[in-house]
Parts: structure tokens; C-alpha cells; sequence
């Protein structure tokens, strides 16, 4: 089974602050990095898929980038705001056939006005 | 055209009696899985479907049976409901997880008491 790690598990910040999580993957056999952010009380919703060594996705004030030789990926927030309070999940494709992802287990961000 | 809707969205069930989910999409999308999500495990894939008739299990597959008889419905069973089966289920279709991200249903809370 294909272990997703994410750190830190929750984390407490300021309005205006930058934060950035950490997502660390199996390097072998790599297919996709998802991300997503997951809002209380509703669904998760991706924000990118990346598949290549230096892959960098930008959303807004998030953006993403992925190093797929060491295993990891970051997701980075600019200037925190109190709707950018959600868990954001990281996945890893399991297996390129079916396309399956295993998912970590999120970090919880809040963000203070 | 919510594109992916989950039925019923709360169930109540006793222990030791079948439950039937039901994920049902309208994007053609060659990919279904269900999902629970529980605290401290985040996402945990129970089953997904590649195609018609084409299922396979997952991590988390004891007790579930899945069917998938045409494209856009996929039906997760709970075979003889335990209180361990309580949890929030989740769908989500694919077109290609190398490339685009899951849609995720709104979910089932399930309880089993």
C-alpha cells in the first residue's frame, strides 16, 4: 500500500501570514500528485494534479510544486485569508491503470482574522 | 447538473441489515470509487470500478460489495451493517486521475446503531 504522508497536521495562522504544508510520497513507480482543499461540511475539491519533476501550478494566492525524484511536494498560501480555512488533502496515484489515488491524511489549516 | 450526486445524503440503520449507496453520475466518466472517511484516517478507498462490470477492491474493502452495471451508477453495499461502518461515504468519478482531478459526490453520513 502506497504510504502519503502530509505534515503538519493542523496549523494556526494569522490573516496575511504565507504558510505552506508538506506532502511526501513514494518516489518509485510515480504516476500523479493531487491536491485538494476540503472545506467543513462539503466536498473535496481539487486544486491541481502534477506529474512532472519541477512541475509548479499556480491558483491565486496557492500554488504548488513537486519533486518527484525526493518524493515530496508543497502546497504554499500567500497571504492567508479566513476563507483559505480548510484540510487540504495531498494523493499519489496508486497504480497508472486504474487510476486509483491514496490520499494522506490532510493538514488542517485556520486562519485567524 | 451537479454532474455526480450521492443517494440517500443520512441513513440510519441497525446493525446486521443490508445498506445499498448509490453514486450516480451524469459525466461518462470511465472511473467511480467510493470512499469513507473517518477521524483520524482522512480518505480510505473501499472499492472503485474501471469500467463496466469491472470492480476491484481497496484498502479498506471487508464487508462492502460494489456493482456496477452501467456507466453511471455505481452502488456500494454494505453486506450486514456494523457499527465500524459508520462513517461519511464518498463517490468520486474520473476521467483520468493522470491528468484532472476526482469530482467528488456531497456524501453519506451513515450510522449504524
Amino acid at each position: 500500500i502506497l504510504n502519503v504522508e502530509q505534515s503538519p497536521q493542523s496549523l494556526h495562522v494569522q490573516e496575511g501570514d504565507s504558510t505552506n504544508f508538506t506532502c511526501s510520497f513514494p518516489s518509485s513507480n510515480f504516476y500523479a500528485l493531487h491536491w485538494y482543499r476540503w472545506e467543513t461540511a462539503k466536498s473535496p475539491e481539487a486544486l491541481f494534479v502534477m506529474t512532472l519533476n519541477g512541475d509548479e501550478k499556480k491558483k491565486g494566492r496557492i500554488s504548488a510544486t513537486l519533486n518527484t525524484k525526493e518524493g515530496y511536494s508543497y502546497l504554499y498560501i500567500k497571504g492567508s485569508q479566513p476563507e483559505d480555512s480548510a484540510t487540504y488533502l495531498c494523493a499519489s496515484v496508486g497504480s497508472g491503470n486504474t487510476g486509483k489515488l491514496i490520499f494522506g491524511q490532510g493538514t488542517t489549516l485556520q486562519v485567524k482574522p | 447538473d451537479a454532474g455526480i450526486t450521492q443517494s440517500p445524503r443520512h441513513k440510519v440503520t441497525e446493525t446486521g441489515t443490508p445498506v445499498t449507496l448509490r453514486c450516480h453520475q451524469t459525466e461518462n466518466h470511465r472511473y467511480m470509487y467510493w470512499y469513507r472517511q473517518d477521524p483520524g484516517h482522512g480518505l480510505r478507498l473501499i472499492h472503485y470500478s474501471y469500467g463496466v462490470k469491472d470492480t476491484d477492491k481497496g484498502e479498506v474493502s471487508d464487508g462492502y460489495s460494489v456493482s456496477r452495471s452501467k456507466t453511471e451508477d455505481f452502488l456500494l453495499t454494505l453486506e450486514s451493517a456494523t457499527s465500524s461502518q459508520t462513517s461519511v461515504y464518498f463517490c468520486a468519478i474520473s476521467e483520468s486521475s493522470l491528468y484532472y482531478g476526482y469530482t467528488f459526490g456531497s456524501g453519506t453520513r451513515l450510522t449504524v446503531v
